[in-house]
């Protein structure tokens, strides 16, 4: 099972928005950065979100990423066909000396 | 334009050695850490460690500490993924990735490679 914890699918309809949480402990996103990768299906995964609520350049503000305490959550607001993908979290983990990812979210554009 | 540019697919059969590549451009090659990150068939992502090119310092997962080697030649800005011997359960996408200048526990991954998949089959 992964370190960080997420739901294993998310869905929601055009224009909706949708939240994907991210789970973990003191050891990773009690303590440290966290940050969202989106891949697209059959391709590598794209940077989303870093340091937690940060949006690298080209990236839609319509992506917002939050933490507080030992989670997190990335949320899309005017959903498009185009952000079905899959998404996963991720941050270092001091008891394991380690990046460490979540299993990651299905996204489905209902 | 920064990219980072994987070798080809492979299909080995196990006990074999190999060796992948990623070449990076477009960026100071030297000062940032490379990232090699494993996704097995239908699954999620797995760091397995991690390059500074200036130095060839290095930083392995747990999990993965012992089963590769990861190095990397700055005078040709690329980095290397290798097996001493592999196993079929080896079988998988592996992506590089630009790091972090901080650090390799920033997981800031951007650029990534397009990917590069092995097969271990007999």
């Amino acid at each position: 099972q992964s370190v960080l914890t997420q739901p294993p699918s998310a869905s929601g309809t055009p224009g909706q928005r949708v939240t994907i949480s991210c789970s973990g402990s003191n050891s990773n996103i009690g303590s440290n950065y966290l940050y969202w990768y989106q891949q697209l299906p059959g391709t590598a995964p794209k940077l989303l979100i870093y340091t937690s609520n940060h949006r690298p350049s080209g990236v839609p503000d319509r992506f917002s990423g939050s933490k507080s305490g030992t989670s997190a959550s990335l949320a899309i607001s005017g959903l498009r066909s185009e952000d079905e993908a899959d998404y996963y979290c991720a941050a270092w983990d001091d008891s394991l000396s380690s990046v460490v990812f979540g299993g990651g979210t299905k996204l489905t554009v209902l | 334009e920064m990219q980072l540019v994987q070798s080809g697919a492979e299909v080995k059969k196990p006990g074999e050695s190999l060796q992948i590549s990623c070449k990076g451009s477009g960026y100071s090659f030297t000062i940032y850490w490379i990232v090699w990150v494993r996704q097995m068939p239908g699954k999620g992502l797995e760091w397995m460690g991690a390059i500074y090119p200036g130095d060839s310092n290095t930083k392995y997962s747990p999990s993965f500490q012992g089963q590769v080697t990861i190095s990397a030649d700055k005078s040709i800005t690329t980095a290397y993924l290798q097996w001493s011997s592999l196993k079929a359960s080896d079988t998988a996408m592996y992506y590089c990735a630009r790091g972090d200048s901080s650090g390799y526990y920033y997981p800031r991954f951007d650029p990534w490679g397009q990917g590069t998949l092995v097969t271990v089959s007999s």
